[in-house]
């Protein structure tokens, strides 16, 4: 039981060049969702999907965007990479129940130069 | 709207000694409040959580935190510190969705 995997670890792009983080969970859960973690600000959220067919924006979407493949994969795509996208990605999942709580993978640290 | 305000962006204490990490939460529904930790260069790990089961949670490694609604606060404590509980703390709050909203988080250091 892998839980929450996510590729790659590292990752340097230059400006403008595009490429997508890729998740997946092996519990069984319904709910996923993206972070990006900056020093100082905690962990903001970017996207999340409920469930299979859905996602929708969190509270920093903009020069993003997800695709959930299916009920185990999540991937988040940086379609024209900016500076400010430096950070560190989380992909975390949660099974359906009002007190269940996230689980994280190991993150992916994002360098745009 | 629900928010999450950390006291304290590094903490500092002794090995042996009590850890409070300080949490208030804002929030027009009953809460449901989590704490994670962080260890450097990896993802996070939950430590407990209110669900309103029981004001006084349990968590791993000899942590618990207590929710008390007159304050709205979640603080986190230890008895006794070790050097293994240096790390990163974050406090949240879920909203719907099961969404979370992190605090800014509060590094733990712990001196020998």
């Amino acid at each position: 039981n892998a839980g929450v995997t996510q590729t790659p670890k590292f990752q340097v792009l230059k400006t403008g060049q595009s490429m997508t983080l890729q998740c997946a969970q092996d519990m069984n859960h319904n709910s996923m969702y993206w972070y990006r973690q900056d020093p100082g600000m905690g962990l903001r959220l970017i996207y999340y999907s409920a469930s299979e067919g859905t996602t929708d924006k969190g509270e920093v979407p903009n020069g993003y965007n997800v695709s959930r493949l299916n009920k185990r994969e999540f991937s988040l795509r940086l379609e024209s990479a900016a500076p400010s996208q430096t950070s560190v990605y989380f992909c975390a999942s949660r099974r359906a129940g009002i007190y269940n709580e996230q689980f994280f993978g190991p993150g992916t640290r994002l360098t745009v130069l | 709207a629900q928010s999450v305000t950390q006291l304290g962006s590094h903490v500092s204490v002794s090995e042996g000694a009590l850890v409070l990490l300080r949490c208030n939460y804002s929030s027009s529904v009953p809460p449901y409040l989590f704490w994670y930790v962080q260890y450097p260069n990896q993802g996070l790990q939950l430590l407990l959580k209110y669900t309103s089961a029981a004001t006084l949670v349990k968590g791993i490694n000899g942590f618990e935190a207590e929710f008390k609604k007159s304050e709205t606060s979640f603080h986190l404590t230890k008895p006794s510190a070790h050097m293994s509980d240096a790390a990163e703390y974050f406090c949240a709050v879920s909203g719907l969705g099961g969404k979370l909203i992190f605090g800014q988080g509060t590094e733990l250091s712990v001196k020998p």
